[in-house]
């Protein structure tokens, strides 16, 4: 069983759909991040966060510390927002586990 | 303020060959990341580095694989007598302090013939 699981694998949503993505991790974390993969293989770094909620445009991250579970929503989806989302914890001891990613598709 | 960067782009190299990936963190950035992406499969973690010491290697092959941040001059991740099995994407990231946000280089696709 992997430290971080992601789901779903694969998500499809027309355009202008509310999207959620989940993580759910085993291990103890000194942080959790969400990045972003484009289709040409660059990654950017969406979120860090170790408590609560943090929101940047259209993206909202929120992570419950006790249940070990972390969400990352994307409101008004756009075809642009097509990429592979990648959930990553960073656990003491500066381990670092990462999730397989949520390939997301957003059709027009 | 110019973002990570990585060179070469993409590598191809013989078994047997040597290869070796370099990183310039932003500026600015002490702290540097290694990952590789295997095709078809996520990010792995590899080795992290601050300048001039190794502070976690646990995702780093035992054999072939070294690392190194100079105090001058980029991070250098080096594979000796590389095999097909190193083909992948690998990625570099740097960040001010430990656990903030990371920042990603554009990867180092290194192809073993």
């Amino acid at each position: 069983k992997n430290e971080v699981e992601q789901s779903p694998q694969n998500l499809t949503a027309q355009e202008g759909e509310f999207i959620t993505i989940n993580c759910s991790y085993s291990v103890g974390i000194s942080a959790l991040h969400w990045l972003q993969q484009h289709p040409g293989g660059g990654i950017v770094s969406l979120f860090m966060l170790s408590s609560g909620k943090k929101k940047h445009g259209r993206l909202i991250a929120t992570i419950n510390i006790q249940e070990k579970h972390s969400s990352l929503h994307i409101t008004a989806s756009h075809p642009r927002d097509s990429a592979v989302y990648i959930c990553a914890a960073t656990a003491s001891g500066n381990q670092f586990y990462f999730g397989t990613g949520t390939s997301l598709t957003v059709i027009p | 303020n110019a973002g990570v960067m990585q060179n070469p782009r993409h590598l191809v190299r013989r078994r047997g060959q040597e290869a070796r990936l370099r990183c310039s963190p932003m500026k600015g950035h002490s702290h540097v990341y290694w990952y590789r992406q295997l095709p078809e499969e996520g990010l792995k973690f590899m080795v992290y580095l601050q300048k001039e010491n190794i502070i976690d290697e646990s995702g780093m092959p035992k054999e072939r694989f070294s690392a190194e941040f100079p105090k001058e001059g980029p991070s250098i991740l080096r594979i000796q007598q590389v095999v097909r099995g190193d083909s992948a994407a690998y990625f570099c990231a740097s960040s001010p302090v430990l656990a903030d946000t990371q920042y990603f280089g554009p990867g180092t696709r290194l192809t073993v013939l």
